[in-house]
C-alpha cells in the first residue's frame, strides 16, 4: 500500500516553460487536493476534486490547472511557469464522511528561474 | 468563506511541560477540524479529528485537541512534551458545503531538553 505518490520529486524549470506533476492514490479516495507550501504561508489550496471527472478552484488556482480522469490520479499543470510558482507541492487524497482525514503525498519541490 | 487561524508562529516549552498549539476556525456550518504534523522535508500526518461527540478528542503520540464550540477554537494538547515532538503543526477545518479542506498557516513547535 503505497498510499498517495507524487512525481517528480524535484524540478527546475525556466520561466516560461510547462510542466505536470502528478499525483496516484491507491486508497479509492474520492476526494483529492492539491497545495502550495511557502514559508509563513502555511498550506494554500490550488485545487481539488470531489470525484473522477470534477474538479474545483481553491484559494491560488491561478496559473494552474488539473484534470483527474481517472479516480486515483490527479494532475498539477503548468502552462507557462512564472518565478512565483517557486513552492513546494503538495498532494493529498481523502475519503468521505467520518473518513474524511487526508493523507499526503510527500511533496515535490519545484524551482523556477 | 472558511478560515483557520493560527496565531503563534512559534511555540517554545520545556520537555516533560504541558504544551498547546492554539487554533481558531471560521466555517459555515458544523465543522470537521483536524490537526496534523510536519517533519523537515516530509509531508503532512494526520494525529487527529473532530467531526462529532466528545468535545475532548484523543489521537496518535499521546496528543489531543478540545473542541470549543462556542469560542470556535480547536487547540492542540499534550500532557507532557517530548524534544521528538519539536515539529511544525497546522490546524485545518473542512467546509462541508464546499468540500474544501482549508488550512493554518502553521505553529513551529520547538521542546528544549
Amino acid at each position: 500500500n503505497a498510499g498517495v505518490t507524487q512525481t517528480p520529486k524535484f524540478r527546475v524549470l525556466k520561466t516560461g516553460q510547462s510542466m505536470t506533476l502528478l499525483c496516484a492514490q491507491d486508497m479509492n479516495h474520492e476526494y483529492m487536493y492539491w497545495y502550495r507550501q511557502d514559508p509563513g504561508m502555511g498550506l494554500r489550496l490550488i485545487h481539488y476534486s470531489v470525484g473522477e471527472g470534477t474538479t474545483a478552484k481553491g484559494e491560488v488556482p491561478d496559473g494552474y490547472n488539473v484534470s483527474r480522469l481517472k479516480k486515483q490520479n490527479f494532475l498539477l499543470g503548468l502552462e507557462s511557469a512564472a518565478p512565483s510558482q517557486t513552492s513546494v507541492y503538495f498532494c493529498a487524497s481523502s475519503g468521505v464522511g467520518r473518513n474524511t482525514e487526508a493523507f499526503f503525498g510527500q511533496g515535490t519541490r519545484l524551482t523556477v528561474v | 468563506a472558511q478560515s483557520v487561524a493560527q496565531p503563534e508562529d512559534q511555540v517554545k516549552v520545556a520537555e516533560g511541560n504541558p504544551l498547546t498549539v492554539k487554533c481558531t476556525y471560521s466555517v459555515s456550518g458544523n465543522p470537521y477540524l483536524f490537526w496534523y504534523v510536519q517533519y523537515p522535508n516530509r509531508g503532512l500526518q494526520f494525529l487527529l479529528k473532530y467531526i462529532t461527540g466528545d468535545n475532548l478528542v484523543k489521537g496518535s503520540y499521546g496528543f489531543e485537541a478540545e473542541f470549543n464550540k462556542s469560542q470556535t477554537s480547536f487547540h492542540l494538547k499534550k500532557p507532557s512534551a517530548l524534544v521528538s515532538d519539536s515539529a511544525l503543526y497546522f490546524c485545518a477545518v473542512r467546509d462541508m458545503r464546499s468540500d474544501k479542506l482549508i488550512f493554518g498557516t502553521g505553529t513551529r513547535l520547538q521542546v528544549f531538553p
